[in-house]
């Protein structure tokens, strides 16, 4: 069946423009994850949806970025302002959580380069 | 908070035995994962264990787990130019609503 689906595959963007980033999880999936992966590093927890709400935001790095999920489907992750500290791989996870299990399908990722 | 600790770096020769080591603070861990990111790739999930298992086997996987001293490694036999891969280890528990902790990840390097 289809995986857990990203949009763009890449973006480049100039500095201070506003980007958003799509993520299309697996059909049925409940819970919904966004990762940064920066060059050479391991993965940074953003943010984590339960259907369409946002249960836990602690990962957000700064009040530019923000994310927003409806249907308890498909999720944006929005950028404004971006900086060249944005530039990384953005990973979009999910999973049928269900009590003590969590394993979570990952889509290829969004490379961000902000110039 | 907990956390979930790897080396950084393995280099093995094509054909041996590779075992990539993790360490986690969380003592009431439920479930362990091993993730492989290839290069320019997502991850994907290669096996889990439950922690109240010591061992779990998948062809050329071995899962090791040591509850007390929260050691858990992941061994690869016979180790191919294909096993060349990001491997990130991570833990789930009910003290964190059973998010994933994550390790840094280690690069396995594969010397011909």
């Amino acid at each position: 069946g289809a995986g857990v689906s990203q949009s763009p595959s890449n973006k480049v963007t100039e500095k201070g423009k506003d980007v958003e980033l799509r993520c299309d999880p697996i059909s049925g999936h409940t819970a919904l994850y966004w990762y940064r992966q920066s060059l050479g590093q391991g993965l940074e927890f953003l943010i984590y949806f339960q259907g369409n709400s946002a249960p836990d935001k602690s990962g957000l790095p700064s009040d530019r970025f923000s994310a927003e999920r409806t249907g308890g489907s498909v999720s944006t992750l929005t950028i404004q302002r971006t900086q060249q500290e944005d530039s990384a791989v953005y990973l979009c996870a999910s999973s049928f959580r269900e009590l003590g299990g969590n394993e979570q399908f990952f889509g290829p990722g969004t490379r961000l380069t902000v110039l | 908070g907990e956390d979930v600790e790897q080396s950084l770096f393995l280099s093995v020769r094509e054909g041996d035995s590779s075992v990539i080591n993790c360490t986690y603070t969380d003592s009431s861990s439920t479930y362990l994962y091993w993730y492989k990111q290839e290069p320019g790739a997502g991850l994907q999930l290669l096996t889990y264990i439950f922690s109240n298992m010591d061992m779990k086997q998948d062809q050329r996987l071995t899962v090791l787990l040591n509850k007390k001293d929260k050691h858990l490694s992941l061994r690869i036999a016979d180790t191919q130019t294909g096993d060349s891969a990001i491997y990130f280890c991570a833990e789930s528990s009910p003290d964190s609503n059973y998010q994933l902790i994550w390790g840094a990840g280690t690069k396995l390097i594969i010397k011909p």
